[in-house]
């Protein structure tokens, strides 16, 4: 057990809805961290948050959203979605301080999405 | 941006064999880690190791970062091994490489 916590585990919705992932990072984790992984392909780094703010944005669609919330937990916000937004979407967590970026990363074990 | 390549793409192994799984990074990183998702998609932390060398039973990592590249052991490989190992480096956000699948044959 990593310490991160991730739910809901599976989803199944349509096209064109909109769903809400959460995330809850290990006890004294700052920075939270969003990745997607499409079937059978590699982790795409989607945004993250430390303490509260966005820090770095990678390949998120303007569909997507996420917010960290004052209690350090996250939520990742997707609409309109389209088949191929189908995928494991994980989120990570990590301890992180000021500028430092050594903070070693830890996963939940992923929600996985599936819109027919 | 900071390219990771990771070789072999796959590899098939009988259980007991030993091989070695290598990353190469194009520039200067904090922090590389190695991870192992298992069959059923969760991420392992296998190895923090941004230099250096470490052991964990039957798995060792070394870092060379002065010449970007880290390797990964396994050694005496079962069953329970097979899966997807991915290496990630660390600028300021990290980035993963393509990963190596392993399959381990009883």
């Amino acid at each position: 057990d990593s310490g991160v916590t991730q739910t809901p585990k599976h989803l199944i919705t349509a096209t064109g809805q909109r769903v809400t992932l959460r995330c809850s990072p290990r006890s004294g984790d700052l920075s939270v961290y969003w990745y997607q992984q499409s079937l059978d392909q590699g982790l795409q780094f989607l945004i993250q948050y430390y303490n509260g703010e966005e820090r770095a944005k990678g390949n998120i669609l303007e569909r997507f959203s996420a917010q960290q919330f004052p209690d350090l937990h996250s939520e990742l916000n997707l609409s309109s979605l389209e088949l191929g937004d189908s995928a494991l979407y994980f989120c990570a967590s990590s301890v992180d301080s000021g500028t430092s970026y050594t903070g070693e990363l830890f996963f939940g074990e992923g929600s996985r999405l599936t819109v027919l | 941006g900071i390219q990771v390549e990771q070789s072999p793409p796959d590899l098939i192994l009988q259980e007991g064999a030993n091989s070695t799984l290598r990353c190469n990074f194009s520039d200067s990183v904090n922090n590389l880690q190695w991870f192992h998702q298992n069959p059923w998609g969760q991420l392992i932390n296998l190895f923090y190791i941004p230099s250096g060398t470490k052991q964990n039973g039957r798995l060792s990592a070394t870092t060379v970062a002065t010449e970007r590249y880290s390797l990964l052991y396994i050694s005496s490989s079962q069953t329970t091994d097979s899966g997807v190992y991915f290496c990630a480096v660390r600028v300021y956000k990290y980035i993963f490489g393509t990963g190596t699948r392993l399959k381990v044959l009883a």
